[in-house]
């Protein structure tokens, strides 16, 4: 299953709405993770399965979708969401594939 | 806290071969599905090899043949074994568990080791 994101890149300011869509080959229900990563550190879990916030990240982020299309929204950006974003399917055990990723800098 | 903290990376040549250690502590390595995932500069974040609690081993069709991956139960470690390493497989190597009972997201990553293929 290919894991398509859109956009590459985006600029915001600190305060904005950003949104970051996911599009899979093929329907994954809702076995659809993000992940953030910034610059020399591993891929942090932020949402699972569609919608789930991993335990202690902010209610700032949130996600939605189902079947091939899929969004990671962030509400108001603050300085420490500036990274990249992934999404990954988790639907066809056990070749879980990534999306190529979203950066968010500072406009 | 769980921790997870790889070794063994480095340069080889291509046809070559490394052995990447994953040092675990926090979680017992044997009763969880943990996972190799690679972030190269042409394919990004790659899913590689997971081995499940049961024992049952699996493999992207990339690496099928040439790589395997093992744990020590008693240390609590996680491994890869890597064969015939081709350009292609230059990579940062990251462990991660699979979640609770393999739930599909990796919620417990290392700090990944980089391998370079090159003559």
């Amino acid at each position: 299953i290919q894991m398509t994101q859109s956009p590459s890149s985006l600029s915001a300011s600190v305060g904005d709405r950003v949104t970051v869509t996911c599009r899979a080959s093929r329907s994954v229900e809702t076995y659809l993770n993000w992940y953030q990563q910034k610059p020399g550190k591993a891929p942090k879990l932020l949402i699972y399965s569609t919608s789930t916030l991993q335990t202690g990240v902010p209610s700032r982020f949130s996600g939605s979708g189902s079947g091939t299309e899929f969004t990671l929204t962030i509400t108001s950006l603050q300085p420490d969401d500036f990274a990249t974003y992934y999404c990954q399917q988790s639907f066809s055990t056990p070749s879980w594939t990534f999306g190529q990723g979203t950066k968010v800098d500072i406009k | 806290e769980v921790q997870l903290v790889e070794s063994g990376g480095g340069v080889v040549q291509p046809g070559g071969s490394l052995r990447l250690s994953c040092e675990v502590s926090g979680l017992t390595v044997s009763e969880n599905f943990m996972s190799w995932v690679r972030q190269g500069p042409v394919r990004g974040l790659e899913w590689v090899s997971v081995i499940y609690s049961g024992g049952s081993t699996y493999y992207a069709d990339s690496v099928k043949g040439r790589f395997t991956i093992s744990r020590d139960t008693s240390k609590n470690r996680l491994f890869l074994q890597m064969d015939n390493l081709r350009a292609d497989d230059t990579a940062l190597y990251y462990c991660a568990r699979d979640g609770d009972y393999g739930a599909g997201h990796y919620d417990y990553w290392g700090q990944g080791v980089l391998v370079t293929v090159s003559s």
